[in-house]
């Protein structure tokens, strides 16, 4: 059973750059697609980007000029970096592993980090 | 940007059926999935390609995506069943959520 676990700063200063680290336990990260995605206290949902087949990426249209993923399979772990920050990026952040559906550019979302509050605040 | 609409909140008497729906444009012509967020967890897949169960899930969770509107549908619901529930879709690469639909089981 994939465990993903989520590590950063759980502060960070508006206009600085946000980056946290997902670690992969109990598999390998495989062909199975990387995501970040985030929550906004009492909001819902929101997809940031992924990382795939060994280094593709692509990103939310609305995020992608600030946010870069990147992984290291050496390390069993993907990392995303969100610069230009402020007060709006507050979010628990979550990393989560995405299984492809065959020949449909579709993915479904199987296994989840627990999540980590980043704060952003002076 | 494509969207996904929920409604906000849904009701339902234990034991009952209880219906979210989630609609986008031409949603039936994509795979969608849905996620049960209870406070303080993390979202945990209950549906996905359209109406597949995980293994662990209950068999009282179906769904369905026909047209412009996927369908999470829980038949007897139990009091552990109130929670968020979010619909998700891929479109051109990018992932899409709906905004969440609060169960209430009173």
């Amino acid at each position: 059973q994939v465990q993903l676990q989520e590590s950063g700063p759980g502060l960070v200063k508006p206009s600085e750059t946000l980056s946290l680290t997902c670690i992969v336990s109990g598999g390998s990260m495989g062909s199975y697609q990387w995501n970040w995605i985030r929550q906004a206290p009492g909001k819902g949902l929101e997809w940031i980007g992924y990382i795939y087949n060994s280094g593709s990426t692509y990103y939310n249209p609305s995020l992608r000029s600030r946010v870069s993923i990147s992984e290291d399979r050496s390390k069993n772990e993907f990392s995303l970096k969100m610069n230009s920050v402020t007060a709006a990026d507050t979010a628990v952040f979550y990393c989560a592993r995405a299984i492809p559906v065959a020949n449909t550019g579709s993915f479904y979302f199987d296994s989840w980090g627990q999540g980590t509050l980043v704060i952003v605040s002076p | 940007s494509y969207d996904l609409t929920q409604p906000p909140s849904v009701s339902v008497s234990p034991g009952q059926t209880a219906i979210i729906t989630c609609s986008g444009n031409k949603l039936g012509n994509k795979y969608a999935s849905w996620y049960q967020q209870k406070p303080g967890q993390s979202p945990l897949l209950v549906i996905y390609q359209n109406d597949m169960r995980p293994s662990g899930i209950p068999e009282r969770f179906s769904g369905s995506n026909s047209g412009n509107t996927a369908t999470l549908a829980i038949s007897g619901t139990q009091a552990m069943d109130e929670a968020d529930y979010y619909c998700q879709a891929w479109d051109r690469s990018s992932g899409v959520f709906g905004g969440g639909t609060k169960l209430t089981v009173l």
